[in-house]
């Protein structure tokens, strides 16, 4: 039962413009979301997170939006520079079961 | 100064064998995790321990026993290898609720 999807495997964007890249959950006990990245042959990289009683949380160019309700998160990363190329991957957890549990992720290219 | 750190990074056995990878972490975490990679690239948790005390165990085959001498380290091993296990390990630390971070990852490969 994949309880975080991602249903984008891909995403390739132009450099300077806007990447969005989207995640679905389906446990409405999930109270924590997180963004990860990786590189090839690294282990993932924390980027940015969100906790359930906000809806937006920004980190210079990159901002989580939470929408409860849809039991949608989306991460925007704006400029997009080459060296976001990377698989992202979304991750949520609940208070008291401190496990992550990953989506699928998404490969974002950033075209030059 | 590596936050997480794992060794081997690469490791290549054959199947029956019987092989651990090591985990330390510096950065005072109460909690330390270990992650399965799977071949179509599925990261999912397998242990975690709080303070050298298992707290999750997912349905892993008792063939993978996770041992933690003290809340610094946090070892896997695994018994009798199977073709299956092939994968890329990873260690991972965290405060309780909070983001976790993670090792550079183990490849592992039974042949």
């Amino acid at each position: 039962d994949q309880q975080v999807k991602q249903n984008s495997p891909s995403l390739s964007v132009q450099e300077g413009r806007i990447s969005i890249l989207n995640c679905d959950y389906t446990n409405s006990m999930f109270d924590y979301f997180l963004w990860y990245k990786k590189y090839p042959a690294e282990g993932p990289t924390f980027l940015i997170s969100i906790s359930s009683i906000k809806d937006k949380n920004e980190d210079g160019r990159f901002t989580v939006f939470l929408n409860k309700s849809a039991k949608h998160l989306s991460l925007h990363i704006v400029p997009s520079q080459p060296g976001d190329s990377a698989v992202y991957f979304c991750a949520a957890s609940y208070f008291g079961n401190e496990k992550l549990t990953f989506g699928t992720g998404t490969r974002l290219t950033i075209i030059p | 100064d590596t936050a997480v750190s794992q060794t081997p990074k690469y490791l290549v056995t054959q199947m029956g064998n019987d092989k651990s990878i090591k985990c330390e972490q510096n950065l005072g975490h109460d909690t330390m995790y270990w992650y399965k990679q799977d071949s179509k690239k599925f990261l999912k948790i397998m242990f975690s321990y709080n303070n050298k005390e298992l707290i999750i165990n997912e349905t892993v085959p008792n063939r993978f026993s996770p041992k933690s001498p003290d809340k610094a380290h946090l070892n896997l091993h695994i018994n009798s290898l199977e073709l299956g296990d092939s994968a890329v390990y990873f260690c991972a630390s965290s405060q309780p609720q909070g983001k976790a971070f993670f090792g550079q990852g183990t490849r592992l490969t039974v042949v």
